[in-house]
């Protein structure tokens, strides 16, 4: 079965840019959308396909997916940017979500 | 303005039966597929399945085919998952989410969650 592949954590300082990972085999032959979710929240649709931003969420947050990883960029991070982070695709029907990423602001 | 609200939360005991539901409000919910998605304690997301209140296609996946039912009532707007015989390990927040269709498309409203605990 496909599986995606997040690093546990990453951390970045305040106003630098985080990178978060997702790998898949050939995972950039399809549409990767990512989630973000605070504690005690529901998640949140961040990007859409790859690098789509839905309405409301700030320019801030971009990805691109090629070959093997799609990445997910926070750019300027923010306090309020700590949450852990999901990416998801559909693969023949089931749909699957990444292991999750916890993303620290220092 | 799209909703999805879920009811709340539940504690069961192992053996009983359970449906939680989840209404939409603020879009066609005949239009859109319903997705279920697990959050056991402490863990990642794990997809449950689908449902197309249009027609009740629903897809599972293979991980809860026949662990749950998913099923619909458009009349009312709600979307439903329940368990004949509740586990300790169904324990877990479940969310609903909206998609426009299996295959490709992201969750892109999702419920407040409902949380499920199950203990003797």
């Amino acid at each position: 079965s496909y599986e995606l592949t997040q690093p546990l954590s990453v951390s970045v300082a305040l106003g630098q840019t985080a990178r978060i990972t997702c790998g898949g085999n050939n995972i950039g032959s399809k549409n990767v959308h990512w989630y973000q979710q605070k504690p005690g929240q529901a998640p949140v649709l961040v990007i859409y396909r790859d690098s789509n931003r839905p309405s409301g969420i700030p320019e801030r947050f971009s990805g691109s997916n090629s070959g093997n990883t799609a990445t997910l960029t926070i750019s300027r991070a923010q306090a309020g940017d700590e949450a852990d982070y999901y990416c998801q695709v559909w693969d023949s029907s089931p749909l699957i979500f990444g292991t999750g990423t916890k993303v620290t602001v220092l | 303005e799209v909703q999805l609200v879920q009811s709340g939360a539940e504690v069961k005991k192992p053996g009983e039966s359970l449906k939680i539901s989840c209404k939409g409000s603020g879009y066609s919910f005949t239009s859109y597929w319903i997705g279920w998605v697990r959050q056991m304690p402490g863990k990642g997301l794990e997809w449950m399945g689908i449902i197309y209140p249009g027609d009740s296609d629903t897809r599972y996946s293979p991980s809860f085919q026949g662990q749950v039912t998913i099923s619909a009532d458009k009349s009312i707007s709600t979307a439903y998952l329940q368990w004949s015989s509740l586990k300790a390990s169904d324990t877990a927040m479940y969310y609903c989410a909206r998609l426009d269709g299996p295959g490709g498309p992201p969750f892109d409203y999702w419920g407040q969650g409902t949380l499920v605990t199950v203990s003797s």
